[in-house]
């Protein structure tokens, strides 16, 4: 069964720190990622996406992320925090059927100012 | 209103009773997904519905879960003889496109007592 593991459970960093979380999936075809972010009190947002072309991908608020096919990952990354960023992330893959996106179990990020 | 609409935004119950849980997608969205998400876990599909087609309700966990998409709009989740298990976050999400970005709703935090 498709699965997606992300390795972080809970990221404590200061302001201006650089941030990458890992996530790795298990399908081996043709993949559609997704990294979703839920701020404190707020619904589950999309951050970026890879279909496919350049597998750098850029998002909103500053955030990237890097599909690597060889290591079946797609990492988050940020170069520099805010305190504002303080969520819960959630990778994502598209199901083989096409229906659903699996999640992973998440990475709680605080960022302390 | 924009977003996808969720009702009611908590639900208490006891264990045995069937609740129904109502989403209201995005106008416009031909797909529409239930997803649960329970403490400590990351999100775990339930039913997703694209047009006509029949649904894929392969996430369903039992028999006691049902759901239905009236006129291409509105879906209800029912979950017949609740149990404690059942408590969590149910999440409402649709899309334009099937597996295109995702709009969560707030979700129904659903506790079985």
């Amino acid at each position: 069964a498709q699965s997606v593991s992300q390795h972080n459970h809970h990221v404590i960093l200061s302001e201006a720190a650089s941030l990458e979380l890992g996530c790795n999936y298990s399908y081996g075809g043709t993949v559609n990622l997704f990294w979703y972010v839920q701020y404190p009190g707020q619904h589950l947002q999309l951050l970026l996406k890879y279909f496919s072309g350049d597998p750098l991908v850029k998002g909103i608020k500053g955030f990237e992320a890097e599909f690597i096919k060889s290591k079946f990952s797609f990492n988050l990354r940020k170069p520099s925090v805010q305190w504002s960023d303080t969520a819960e992330y959630f990778c994502a893959v598209k199901n083989q059927a096409g229906t659903a996106l699996i999640f992973g179990k998440g990475t709680t990020l605080s960022v302390s100012s | 209103g924009a977003g996808v609409s969720q009702s009611p935004s908590n639900k208490v119950t006891e264990k045995g009773k069937d609740v129904e849980l109502r989403c209201d997608p995005i106008s416009g969205h031909t797909a529409l997904y239930w997803y649960r998400q329970s403490l400590g876990q990351g999100l775990e599909f339930l039913i997703y519905f694209q047009g006509n087609s029949a649904p894929d309700k392969s996430g369903l966990p039992s028999d006691r879960f049902s759901a239905e998409r009236t006129g291409g709009s509105v879906s209800t989740l029912t979950i017949q003889r609740t149990q404690q298990e059942d408590s969590a976050v149910y999440l409402c999400a649709s899309s334009l496109l099937p597996i295109n970005e995702q709009f969560f709703g707030p979700g129904t935090r659903l506790t079985v007592l």
